[in-house]
């Protein structure tokens, strides 16, 4: 398995541009997240998805969209660039298991919007 | 959520064993305590679980205190490799989301 994809692994966008964030997971995991990550920070949830089809917010969704058309891939959308997303983007999925939460993810894409 | 508390940084040297205290006073009877670390450019991996009993895997031991408000993650030995921050994270079995704090940095001194 290769577990959690992430494609691209850097970007340097244009205040303005938009871009998609492609993930996708071979585990047929239920569900999968976005996480950015800001410099000496933790990871902050942008959207979830708990199948295909369902998809839901997290803590920092402006300014984000995200789909969910198969169990494999999340692709998160950004609109209109903004310095402030500037940040790591690490994409996760896991299955659904009681008391364990082992989630696996992604290597992650490094975007810098200038 | 309920919220975790830890140390900002922690150092060992190499081949000892690493202690890294998680407070969790708010502790609900249903959270359980896992741990994950994040090695440097890299997405966070998980470490280990537990709900009450003390546990052992592979990569390291949980000692989860009587009363629950508090545990500790056990790197036996520490290596190089585990220069990481680790994030000490409550989980809800019917939540849908872990929630990352700061986390602990670990120094390994050669």
């Amino acid at each position: 398995n290769a577990g959690v994809t992430q494609t691209p692994k850097f970007r340097i966008l244009k205040i303005g541009q938009s871009m998609t964030l492609q993930c996708t997971q071979d585990m047929n995991h239920n569900y999968m997240y976005w996480y950015r990550q800001d410099p000496g920070m933790g990871l902050k949830l942008i959207y979830y998805s708990v199948g295909a089809g369902i998809t839901d917010k997290g803590e920092v969704p402006n300014g984000y969209n995200v789909s969910r058309s198969t169990t494999e891939d999340f692709p998160l959308r950004l609109e209109l660039a903004a310095p402030s997303q500037t940040s790591v983007y690490f994409c996760a999925s896991r299955n659904f298991d009681g008391g364990s939460y082992e989630q696996y993810f992604g290597p992650g894409t490094r975007l810098t919007v200038t | 959520d309920a919220k975790t508390t830890q140390p900002n940084s922690m150092e060992s040297n190499e081949e000892e064993p690493v202690h890294l205290p998680c407070n969790h006073s708010t502790i609900s009877g249903t959270d359980y305590i896992h741990w994950y670390r994040q090695l440097p450019s890299q997405g966070p991996e998980y470490v280990i679980h537990g709900l009450t009993s003390n546990v052992n895997n592979r990569m390291a031991s949980l000692a989860i205190a009587e009363d629950r408000k508090s545990s500790t993650l056990i790197l036996h030995r520490a290596t190089l490799r585990d220069a990481a921050v680790y994030y000490c994270i409550l989980y809800r079995s019917n939540d849908y989301k872990l929630s990352f704090g700061a986390g602990t940095t670990v120094t390994v001194r050669a």
